[in-house]
């Protein structure tokens, strides 16, 4: 069945460092992705999102471009700020669109 | 907008007790759904609905029974809480179905003894 995979953490930076977290998936057909974050104590947020092979989204300085060759939603910033510690998700809707399936997370750590 | 709405916020509950947890938008979204969260599996899709009336199951289905008489409304029960059952319970939403952006709701932490 569909699933994601995404880098374990925690992941831990100094600020303006560069982020990339690692999400490779799994599906039938032509999935969207996405990814939301989660800041502490609350629920999540859509972060960015692609629905189709080859688009690149972005939101808050973060992109991710959906690589259909290598199975891939990679995310990154090219300088992370201590507010964007959270937990980050990688997610795929099915080809139905009935269900998002989501990666275990991933917790980001940003020192000042 | 209140958005998507959660009670209560915490929850003990014993063993082979019953309870609903009450999931409430006000953004007239078709698509609702109930996810759990746990330590290192990501949230997982209990049962979701596609419109009034229309209830599904999704990958975590068993002990859990939703039904979906408003747009605005998807309670979900709990028949006999197990610990297993112990977790974060988040409700979500979107226009139409999930190819859309969810909005979730605060979440509820349920804790059965």
């Amino acid at each position: 069945g569909d699933s994601v995979t995404q880098m374990e953490g925690p992941v831990t930076l100094s600020e303006e460092a560069f982020l990339t977290i690692n999400c490779t998936y799994t599906a039938t057909g032509y999935p969207s992705l996405f990814w939301y974050v989660q800041y502490p104590g609350e629920g999540l947020q859509l972060l960015l999102k692609a629905t189709k092979a080859d688009d690149k989204g972005s939101n808050k300085g973060f992109e991710a471009t959906y690589r259909k060759e290598t199975t891939s939603f990679h995310l990154e910033k090219g300088s992370v700020q201590v507010s964007d510690s959270a937990v980050y998700f990688c997610a795929l809707s099915d080809q139905w669109g009935n269900k998002l399936i989501f990666g275990t997370g991933t917790l980001l750590a940003v020192q000042p | 907008n209140a958005g998507v709405t959660q009670t209560p916020k915490f929850q003990v509950l014993k063993t082979g007790q019953s309870m609903t947890l009450q999931c409430a938008q006000d953004m007239n979204h078709e698509y609702m759904s109930w996810y759990r969260q746990d330590p290192g599996m990501g949230l997982r899709l209990i049962h979701y609905s596609v419109g009034a009336g229309i209830t599904d199951q999704g990958e975590v289905p068993n002990g859990y029974n939703v039904s979906r008489s408003t747009t605005e409304d998807f309670p979900l029960r709990l028949l006999s809480a197990a610990p297993s059952q112990t977790s974060v319970y988040f409700c979500a939403s979107s226009y139409d179905r999930g190819r859309y952006e969810q909005y979730f709701g605060p979440g509820t932490r349920l804790t059965v003894t």
